[in-house]
């Protein structure tokens, strides 16, 4: 079983729909989170960065993050066709050589 | 400007050959890293220098040899290149080695073995 688990889509959806990706994970000494970005032949961008538990939000995108599941979330309100990418969530523990752990990343595809 | 650069972009060589991959950073990060994405888009840490020191090395083949002359560069030298070594690889960068830095990632360097 991998330390992060992502569904790999691809999820399609209508322009103007919300979208909710997730990822699952394993290890409970993860502390950081993040979401990252990745179009066709470019290198992964980060969108969101969380620590510990909550929520936050930035413009369209809402980062969840739900420690006592182990469970992480990404919504996209009124989503754009420039949306089309594929998402990476990513997370990381506290020690002094921390790594980052992805998920596999789920592809989107925003339709007009 | 470009805050994580890669040279070379796409990389096509033989079963067998030696390759560089070079990777730069102006971020005034002190901590660099090296990731392998396979086919499926999965992303994986090979290494990581903060300061010109190792501080991960993952199971990956020494066959892989990184080298960080400076905290803004981090090389990938590749001895004896195989198909299965056909991947895209990501330099990243982070302000420090602990994890509540971010990482930022370049744009990537195709590699194809024939």
């Amino acid at each position: 079983q991998k330390e992060v688990e992502q569904d790999p889509g691809p999820l399609s959806v209508p322009e103007g729909a919300i979208v909710s990706l997730n990822c699952t994970y394993s290890n409970s000494a993860f502390q950081y989170f993040m979401w990252y970005r990745q179009y066709s032949r470019k290198g992964p961008e980060l969108l969101m960065y969380t620590y510990s538990s909550g929520n936050k939000e930035d413009g369209r995108f809402t980062a969840q993050v739900d420690k006592s599941s182990k469970y992480i979330s990404l919504f996209i309100r009124d989503s754009q066709p420039s949306d089309s990418a594929t998402y990476l969530c990513a997370m990381k523990s506290t020690g002094t050589a921390s790594k980052l752990t992805f998920g596999t990343g789920t592809r989107l595809q925003v339709t007009l | 400007d470009t805050a994580v650069s890669q040279t070379p972009k796409y990389l096509v060589t033989q079963m067998g050959n030696d390759k560089s991959i070079k990777c730069e950073q102006n971020l005034g990060h002190d901590t660099m890293y090296w990731y392998k994405q396979d086919s499926k888009k999965f992303l994986k840490i090979m290494f990581s220098y903060n300061n010109k020191e190792l501080i991960i090395n993952e199971t990956v083949p020494n066959r892989f040899s990184p080298k960080s002359p400076d905290k803004a560069h981090l090389n990938l030298h590749i001895n004896s290149l195989e198909l299965g070594d056909s991947a895209v690889y990501f330099c990243a960068s982070s302000l420090g080695r602990t994890g509540q830095w971010t990482q930022y990632f370049g744009p990537g360097t195709r590699l194809t073995v024939l």
